[in-house]
């Protein structure tokens, strides 16, 4: 069975640094792309970016490259978001998902940014 | 950044009844790698409808995709109590990959 496996929910400060996790089982980690999605309260969701585990390369949208960053390790299939600088907007729930025509989702990591 | 409309934002119907979402792109969506998703509270979404026309595993058949180009619809035959919620097409073909806004699915 395909399963994604996210990381807990968070709660940090303005200005922090976070990296949330999620672990792929059930099928081969290194044949299928891993994307991130934001979904903010009560709002749409938005891809992030995406990484091919098999060599890590990384693809981000224009409207979060450069505050995050998404990276894998393939010897313990998972990957991985990760913030340097969180900010109050950054709260959101945020999900790992599968491949192309994405098929699989995790069951999302909430990330809650207050001072 | 291809851009994706999705019409109407809201639909009331009352189960058994017919439901068709649209998604707009902002220009053609290559190979047809558009994908329907439906999300209820709470929940992650799951897919529907990838390739534009072919259903995912395990989707009854009262949910059918259909379009190419910059057009594609979301067809739900006869509504069951369990299909109101959130739908979203994603493109997958031109990097970013992008989602419409979504269309509620609410009971009349």
């Amino acid at each position: 069975e395909v399963q994604l496996v996210q990381s807990g929910a968070e709660v940090k400060k303005p200005g922090e640094s976070l990296r949330i996790s999620c672990k792929g089982s059930g099928y081969s980690f290194t044949n299928y792309y891993i994307s991130w999605v934001r979904q903010m309260p009560g709002k749409g969701l938005e891809w992030m970016g995406r990484i091919d585990p098999s060599d890590s390369y990384t693809n981000y949208s224009p409207s979060f490259q450069g505050h995050v960053t998404i990276s894998a390790d393939k010897s313990i299939s998972t990957a991985y978001l990760q913030w340097n600088t969180l900010k109050a907007s950054d709260t959101a729930m945020y999900y790992c998902a599968r491949g192309g025509g994405i098929d699989y989702w995790g069951q999302g990591t909430l990330v809650t940014v207050s001072s | 950044e291809i851009v994706l409309t999705q019409s109407p934002g809201t639909l009331s119907l009352s189960p058994g009844e017919r439901a068709t979402l649209s998604c707009r792109a902002s220009q053609s969506v290559t190979s047809s790698y558009l994908a329907w998703y439906q999300q209820k509270p709470g929940q992650a979404p799951r897919l529907l409808i990838y390739g534009a026309s072919t259903r995912a595993t395990g989707i009854p058949v009262r949910f059918s995709g259909s379009g190419s180009g910059t057009d594609f619809t979301l067809t739900i035959s006869r509504l069951e109590p369990e299909d109101f919620a959130v739908y979203y097409c994603l493109q997958y073909g031109s990097s970013p990959w992008t989602f419409g806004q979504g269309t509620k699915v609410e009971i009349k």
